[in-house]
């Protein structure tokens, strides 16, 4: 079983468009991120979710917002996409409480916008 | 400036050779991480400390809180180690450029 698990991995999109990357963990951690690596591999958070509370990245556009049904989903949702958010974007799940745990991420989604 | 500053930014050995990745940060912290990204795009976790040396097989990483330093290194390398090596640090998980390793048989 994948511990953290993305779909889709590949995704192509016409700019304008509105699109969801799904993301499932299911080794019970309570805390979930969503990470965007741009061209030149540069890794940046974009959200975490811990237990209701959602950290945004004050860097990410309104446009991007995250939903959590529940402590094991965090998916992606994308408005209006443009050029400069084709990039990959990379889900991890650890655990928080009082000393961060190990991170694990998923296989990676990604997006070209056209 | 980044919060994270890893170096060298690329790195080339030969097979054997030991290799050491820097990272220096700005941030109070509470942990931090070295990832592994191959070539196929997989991120995976190394190592996570927040005081002292952790080793896992040829692996071997240190972190010096007072300094805000870490360093990773490898022994007796060997071409499948070849990847982005990336250190992260902070709640919110700053990360550091990567450093591209290329092992040479």
């Amino acid at each position: 079983d994948t511990a953290v698990s993305q779909t889709p991995k590949y995704l192509v999109t016409q700019m304008g468009n509105d699109k969801s990357i799904k993301c499932e963990q299911n080794l019970g951690h309570d805390t979930m991120y969503w990470y965007k690596q741009d061209s030149k591999k540069f890794l940046k958070i974009m959200f975490s979710y811990n237990n209701k509370e959602l950290i945004i990245n004050e860097t990410v556009p309104n446009r991007f917002s995250p939903k959590s049904p529940d402590k094991a989903h965090l998916n992606l949702h994308i408005n209006s996409l443009e050029l400069g958010d084709s990039a990959v974007y990379f889900c991890a799940s650890s655990w928080r409480r009082r000393q961060l745990g190990e991170l694990f991420f998923g296989e990676g989604s990604r997006l070209t916008v056209l | 400036k980044n919060e994270v500053e890893q170096s060298p930014q690329n790195l080339t050995a030969q097979e054997g050779e030991f290799i050491t990745i820097n990272c220096s940060y700005s941030v109070g912290i509470s942990a931090l991480h070295w990832l592994q990204q191959h070539p196929g795009g997989g991120i995976v976790s190394l190592f996570m400390l927040s005081s002292g040396k952790k080793k896992h097989g040829r692996l071997i990483a240190t972190i010096n809180i007072q300094e805000k330093h870490s360093s990773l290194h490898i022994t007796a390398s060997h071409p499948r180690d070849s990847a982005v090596y990336i250190c992260a640090v902070g709640n919110q998980f700053y990360f550091g450029t990567g450093t591209s390793l290329t092992v040479i048989p």
